[in-house]
């Protein structure tokens, strides 16, 4: 079993709609959780990052981390054809642990 | 502008040949990462440097070396006792190696065995 699950996708949605993506984890250690956006053929670039259980929002962009169930979310608000990409979850126990990546489609 | 500069974008090498991927950071970090990306698989930890002069095996190190002779570089050779080479290589780097500090990438080096 990965210490980090993610559902691969793909996942395509109209523009405008709500993108939710979520990744578990079987390692309670991990204390820190993030988010990275990477588009096709390029470095993976910081989203967004929390390390306690709840919600934190950055504009468009809320993440969700449930300590307890081993599950973080991101959701994309009012998502655009800009958003497209692939998304990856992260999180930290002294080496960074991600999933696999969801690509994202955000149709015009 | 800080970031981390990986050089060159694309990389081809021969079969039996040594490349050597070079990865560049001005954040004044401590930490260095290189990790493989591989498709539908995620990231891949190769090898990770805590500090000058020291570092430590990832999760799949086996036909990789580095060196970390400056804080500011951490070159990574794929060697040809690396069997499957061809992927997308990522240098990243960190304040520290920690439990709650983020890390940030360069833009990959594509490499593929001809």
């Amino acid at each position: 079993q990965k210490e980090v699950e993610q559902d691969p996708g793909p996942l395509s949605v109209p523009e405008g709609a709500i993108v939710s993506l979520n990744c578990t984890y079987s390692n309670s250690a991990f204390q820190y959780f993030m988010w990275y956006r990477q588009y096709s053929r390029k470095g993976p670039e910081l989203l967004m990052y929390t390390y306690s259980s709840g919600n934190k929002e950055d504009g468009r962009f809320t993440a969700q981390v449930d300590k307890s169930s081993k599950y973080i979310s991101l959701f994309i608000r009012d998502s655009q054809p800009s958003d497209s990409a692939t998304y990856l979850c992260a999180m930290n126990d002294y080496k960074l642990s991600f999933g696999a990546g969801t690509t994202v489609t955000v149709r015009a | 502008d800080g970031g981390i500069t990986q050089s060159p974008k694309y990389l081809f090498r021969k079969e039996g040949q040594n490349v050597t991927l070079s990865c560049e950071q001005n954040l004044n970090h401590d930490a260095m990462y290189w990790y493989r990306q591989d498709p539908g698989q995620g990231l891949r930890l190769i090898y990770y440097s805590q500090i000058v002069n020291d570092f430590q095996k990832g999760d799949i190190a086996e036909g990789y070396s580095v060196s970390r002779e400056k804080k500011e570089s951490f070159p990574l050779t794929v060697t040809s006792a690396q069997k499957n080479p061809t992927a997308f290589y990522l240098c990243a780097s960190s304040i520290e190696v920690s439990s709650n500090t983020e890390a940030f990438f360069g833009q990959g080096t594509r490499l593929t065995v001809v």
